[in-house]
């Protein structure tokens, strides 16, 4: 259970384009998304919470007009990044909570999403 | 503020035990977890503690000290496979948003 997956495993598009990233609880239903950056060699960097029904919220420095986050349904959650530029160029991934072994809610990361703008 | 420090890497032989140290300060406490990244993947849930002591699962074991706002990860019987980066996180005050550490990448020699 707790299975988490993300479309597209990768992607390479040219700068000013938009990129749309999709991430599904396959098994369990998610009222609340993550959705985390990660570059070369650093942490995971936490850039909004989605919610399912309601606006996400973002992470201080992140801005929310260039990474739309949509929860459309319990188990589908999308962020589009729009007019992308080699600097956003990262692995992008998410996450979604649920019980984990102990009845502790735990959070489930999907496989990540790895982003080259050109 | 709150803030996670661990090392940046580690070495290690194959068979041996390592213990990688994570030290955190937090605006009120809501456990500590561990997560495994191999290079190029995403992170996959070790432990979670939120009291204080020893958890041992199988070869990886996790200790929390919360009144000196420490945790340990051990890892017995060391595999190549084990070379990875190891996480330390914690809930971010009383929200379910996590704030990593840097992470430890750890590599296992033969």
């Amino acid at each position: 259970g707790a299975v988490v997956s993300q479309h597209p495993s990768w992607v390479i598009c040219k700068s000013g384009t938009s990129v749309k990233i999709e991430c599904r609880s396959l098994d369990f239903q998610a009222t609340t998304m993550f959705w985390y950056r990660q570059f070369p060699k650093q942490s995971l960097m936490l850039m909004a919470t989605s919610n399912e029904g309601s606006k996400a919220t973002y992470e201080q420095g992140v801005e929310k007009d260039k990474f739309l986050i949509n929860h459309a349904s319990l188990t589908l959650s999308t962020l589009t990044v729009t007019s992308a530029h080699p600097e956003d160029s990262s692995f992008y991934i998410c996450s979604a909570r649920a019980l984990g072994g102990g009845g502790q809610e735990t959070q489930y990361f999907g496989p990540g999403t790895r982003l080259l703008v050109l | 503020g709150q803030n996670i420090d661990q090392p940046t890497e580690m070495t290690a032989t194959e068979g041996a035990i390592v213990q990688i140290n994570c030290t955190y300060q937090t605006s009120g406490f809501n456990g500590l977890f561990w997560y495994q990244q191999h290079a190029g993947e995403a992170p996959t849930f070790l432990s979670y503690n939120v009291l204080d002591g020893l958890e041992e699962k199988g070869r990886f074991s996790s200790f929390l000290s919360r009144s000196k706002g420490y945790s340990y990860l051990l890892l017995k019987e060391l595999q190549m496979k084990d070379s990875a980066s190891y996480l330390c996180a914690a809930p971010r005050g009383n929200t379910d948003k996590l704030i990593f550490g840097t992470g430890t990448r750890l590599q296992v020699f033969p």
